[in-house]
């Protein structure tokens, strides 16, 4: 399958400050990713929709100021938490949809995020 | 809310057939069942989807009944490393991923 990556793997910040997350799509252009979040023992939430050239869309819930999603190219999404808090701390998955294989999701790694 | 509804967990002896089921009784007529399963600490892994017919991949196999408001993966040989938990998910065309709460699958020697 297409091959998503995601940088960095695991992350630690500091309380009240930003940390970005990259998404890169390897071997495909993706025109539109998608962010989720996952708590330990729970399932994956979708935060947002991150689509090229234009504003991501949101779920309902996820603060958008807070939660801040660039997709610059074809090939890389990211996501930035600011003013980052202890309970922003959680594994967050990025995903594309790769057009050339009839709109099939891949899934990056993950991030860790933990705020102290 | 997923459409979908799975058991929570199921175990299965390696080497064998792991049958994992899922309902989708309001599965709309243009929508896809996708299944995903995700080991621990990383990030989901795309196995198999289908719309109504039946599907093979070097990872399973998608059955789908004809109605299409229920469908089963099959691993045919379950190994150590397919404990993982799966996800069945009912997608419409260029769609979303909205994840429920998946089946555990437990591949005990």
């Amino acid at each position: 399958g297409a091959v998503v990556s995601q940088h960095p793997s695991r992350v630690i910040c500091k309380s009240g400050t930003s940390v970005k997350i990259e998404c890169r799509s390897l071997d495909f252009q993706a025109t539109t990713m998608f962010w989720y979040r996952q708590f330990p023992k729970q399932s994956l939430m979708l935060m947002a929709t991150s689509n090229e050239g234009s504003k991501a869309t949101y779920e309902q819930g996820v603060e958008k100021d807070k939660f801040l999603i660039n997709h610059a190219s074809l090939t890389l999404s990211t996501l930035t938490v600011t003013s980052a808090h202890p309970e922003d701390s959680s594994f967050y998955i990025c995903s594309a949809q790769d057009a050339g294989s009839g709109n099939t999701i891949y899934f990056g790694e993950g991030s860790w995020l933990t705020v102290v | 809310d997923a459409k979908t509804t799975q058991p929570t967990s199921m175990d299965c002896a390696e080497g064998r057939a792991a049958n994992l089921p899922c309902n989708h009784s309001t599965i709309s007529g243009n929508e896809y069942v996708y299944w995903y399963r995700q080991i621990h600490s990383q990030g989901p892994q795309y196995i198999i989807h289908g719309l109504k017919n039946n599907e093979t991949n070097e990872m399973a196999s998608l059955i789908i009944t004809e109605d299409r408001k229920s469908s089963t993966l099959i691993l045919p040989h379950a190994t150590l490393r397919d404990t993982a938990v799966y996800y069945c998910i009912v997608r419409p065309p260029g769609g979303k991923l909205i994840f429920g709460q998946g089946t555990e699958l437990s591949v005990k020697p």
